[in-house]
């Protein structure tokens, strides 16, 4: 079954450190995104990604690297990770080929940055 | 860019009741919008995707309204249970860039 699973599921780090989240998925969609979601704000697009090697800014971007290395895999980087970073994070991939496909989200990164 | 509004934020309703979630955006040219709905802890999944040429959707004890003149789309629950009881989001997609824009989502709880 198509699938996009994310690592970890949750994460505690020191502010000033350098966090990594991992989005894998199975669908073999073309696009992949990276959403973080606060309450009151619904879910806001961070990056995305058209294709293996692709990386294009979404609406909050700042604060945030990506990398998408392969077709499967998208990963989202937080080189000096800050308090007002601290969300759920949520991966999706979507298949470019159709506008009006859905997305598959994964189940998401719940960071605490202390 | 597109904004999407979405009311209400909170609600609250009996179990057998309505109850009605509205989106409205901005950019004429947004031709497909989609429901999610995200219960307590978990992931967004699915309800209903609707298309510029669809007015009525209508899906298993709910039904989706999309008012292209208002620049409106609905979610209207016919008769909640608790089950209904999580977040939903609306999202809307331009033809020419597939980028969701999401709602900020309405948390609604069905009372018993």
């Amino acid at each position: 079954e198509a699938a996009v699973t994310q690592s970890p599921r949750n994460k505690v780090a020191v502010t000033g450190g350098k966090v990594t989240l991992s989005c894998n998925q199975t669908n073999n969609h073309n696009n992949m995104y990276w959403y973080r979601q606060d309450t009151g704000h619904g879910l806001r697009l961070i990056h995305y990604s058209y294709g293996a090697g692709s990386t294009e800014k979404g609406d909050i971007p700042d604060g945030y690297k990506a990398s998408r290395p392969s077709q499967e895999n998208f990963s989202l980087i937080l080189e000096l990770a800050t308090p007002s970073q601290t969300s759920v994070y949520f991966c999706a991939s979507g298949d470019v080929r159709h506008a009006n496909s859905d997305y598959t989200f994964g189940s998401g990164t719940r960071l605490l940055v202390i | 860019g597109e904004q999407v509004e979405q009311r209400p934020p909170h609600l609250s309703v009996r179990e057998g009741d309505s109850a009605v979630i509205t989106c409205t955006y901005t950019d004429p040219n947004s031709y497909y919008f989609f429901w999610y709905k995200q219960e307590p802890g978990a992931s967004l999944q699915l309800l209903m995707k609707v298309f510029s040429s669809t007015e009525i959707n209508e899906g298993q004890g709910f039904t989706v309204l999309l008012n292209k003149k208002d620049k409106r789309l609905s979610l209207n629950l016919t008769a909640a249970h608790p089950g209904d009881s999580a977040a939903y989001f609306c999202a809307v997609s331009n033809t020419g860039n597939y980028k969701y824009v999401f709602g900020a989502g309405t948390r609604l709880k069905v009372i018993a």
